[in-house]
C-alpha cells in the first residue's frame, strides 16, 4: 500500500473559522511534510515531521498549526486564514531522514490535496 | 540565493524523446536529485533520482554531469500520458539546507 489519504478534497473556509486538514499512511513511514502549492507553482515546503517530532517550520505564519498524533497521522489546523492562503495543500510522508536534514534521496509518497479556498 | 532553473513549458509528439532539464546551481554535496511527475489535481509522484552520471529505470533516465550543477531527465519515446508538468527536487545550500522543488516544466505531448 503506497497511498496517502488526505481529507477534505475540498474545503472552503472564512477568515473566522477554525478547520483542519488531515493526513494518514500506512507505509510505516517516520517523515510526514506539509506542503502549499499556489496555482501553477511548484509545492512550497511548510513543515516536516521525523518520528512524530516537528522537525522542520520553514517560517509558515501562526495561523497554520501541524500537529502528529502518531506515527500514521498528521493534521495541519487552520486559524484566521487569509484569502492569499487559498491554495492546493499536498501532504507526503517517506522513509525517515538522513544526515541531520530532509534528503532529497527520500522518496516521497504525496497524497491528491485538499484545495483551500478562503473567502 | 540558491535556486533552481527548469524551462517553463514543453511540447512533443508521441514516439518522441524529451529531456528536460534543471539548473541547480548550489546542490548539497552529498544528496542526490529527485524528479517527480504532477498531474492536475494530483499530489506528484516519484519519476527517478540519481547521485552522479547516468541512471535508468523502466520508464526513464536520468543525467547528472561531472559538476551536478544540473541534471536532465530525458523520456523515451512519449506518449499522450506524459503529458503533466515534471519538477526536479533537490536540496539546496542558502545559509542553511533548503529542500526545494524545482519552478517546473509542463510538458505537452501532441498526437
Amino acid at each position: 500500500d503506497t497511498e496517502v489519504t488526505q481529507t477534505p478534497k475540498h474545503l472552503v473556509m472564512g477568515m473566522t473559522n477554525k478547520k483542519s486538514l488531515k493526513c494518514e499512511q500506512h507505509m510505516g513511514h517516520r517523515a510526514m511534510y506539509w506542503y502549499k502549492q499556489k496555482a501553477k507553482k511548484p509545492p512550497e515546503l511548510m513543515f516536516v515531521y521525523s518520528y512524530e517530532k516537528l522537525s522542520i517550520n520553514e517560517s509558515v505564519p501562526s495561523r497554520f498549526s501541524p500537529e502528529c498524533p502518531n506515527s500514521s497521522l498528521l493534521n495541519l489546523h487552520l486559524h484566521a486564514l487569509q484569502p492569499e492562503d487559498s491554495a492546493l495543500y499536498l501532504c507526503a510522508s517517506s522513509q525517515e531522514p538522513s544526515e541531520g536534514y530532509f534528503s532529497a534521496k527520500n522518496i516521497q509518497y504525496f497524497g491528491a490535496g485538499t484545495r483551500l479556498s478562503v473567502l | 540565493l540558491a535556486k533552481t532553473t527548469q524551462p517553463i513549458s514543453m511540447d512533443s509528439y508521441e514516439g518522441q524523446e524529451v529531456n528536460i532539464t534543471c539548473s541547480h546551481n548550489n546542490i548539497a554535496t552529498n544528496d542526490y536529485i529527485t524528479w517527480y511527475q504532477q498531474f492536475p489535481s494530483q499530489g506528484p509522484r516519484f519519476i527517478i533520482q540519481g547521485y552522479k552520471t547516468k541512471v535508468t529505470n523502466e520508464v526513464a533516465s536520468l543525467f547528472i554531469p561531472a559538476d551536478r550543477k544540473s541534471s536532465t531527465l530525458s523520456l523515451p519515446r512519449v506518449s499522450l500520458s506524459d503529458t503533466a508538468v515534471y519538477y526536479c527536487l533537490v536540496v539546496l545550500w542558502d545559509s542553511s539546507y533548503k529542500l526545494i522543488f524545482g519552478s517546473g516544466t509542463r510538458l505537452l505531448v501532441r498526437p
